[in-house]
């Protein structure tokens, strides 16, 4: 069974410091991994699309890489603002075209 | 421009009651895909729409669970008697088409609770 896990669970740090979020997955014939953000009560807002092909995708502080080969992905966050407090999931494709989630890491950046 | 809608925003069933929950996809997009969001579960799939294609009902977990997509646009995820362990927000996500290199857009999604 394809397994995504996220770690931490939780992570709390001071408003300023980087963040760095992991993901790791068991099947490594992905198509694409997928970061997401979301906010307590919301839906899913789409962060970052790296697809199989790629090592990394960056928009302004983030960035995120993917090493199929062992299984990892790595979300980060520049310079954390209050605002960046959310739970962020990530999820990847593989055949069948749906999307299998991580449990998230829920993130507070304290002012 | 207007991204995936979902109605209602909560609903509140009593248990053996049928529920509806309608999805409104991202106009053009052809793939459609509702998963749920539990506490003990996390989020999972459940059914996926790619155009005329007959579709993937593979994540749903029982037969009282249906969904369907009319004029290749709106859905609507049905639940039959429903039971507490359904509560649950139900997400709908679209996508410009089901090819492996899409991103798929989250609505706001159905916080379902059954008493």
């Amino acid at each position: 069974k394809q397994e995504v896990t996220q770690i931490p669970a939780a992570l709390s740090v001071p408003e300023g410091e980087n963040l760095v979020l992991n993901c790791s997955f068991t099947d490594s014939a992905i198509y694409n991994l997928q970061w997401f953000r979301q906010d307590p009560g919301k839906g899913l807002t789409s962060l970052l699309l790296i697809q199989s092909s790629q090592r990394e995708q960056t928009s302004g502080r983030l960035n995120a890489s993917l090493d199929k080969s062992s299984g990892r992905s790595t979300l980060y966050i520049a310079a954390s603002q209050p605002g960046d407090s959310a739970t962020y999931l990530c999820a990847f494709k593989a055949a069948g075209n749906k999307l299998t989630f991580g449990g998230g890491t829920r993130v507070l950046v304290k002012p | 421009g207007a991204g995936v809608s979902q109605s209602p925003s909560n609903k509140v069933t009593e248990k053996g009651k049928d529920v509806e929950l309608r999805c409104d996809p991202i106009s053009g997009h052809t793939a459609l895909y509702w998963y749920r969001q539990s506490l003990g579960q996390g989020l999972e799939f459940l059914i996926y729409f790619q155009g005329n294609s007959a579709p993937d009902k593979s994540g749903l977990p029982s037969d009282r669970f249906s969904a369907e997509r009319t004029g290749g646009s709106v859905s609507t995820l049905t639940i039959q008697r429903t039971q507490q362990e359904d509560s649950a927000v139900y997400l709908c996500a679209s996508g410009l088409s089901g090819a492996t290199y899409n991103e798929q857009f989250f609505g706001p999604g159905t916080r379902l609770t059954v008493l």
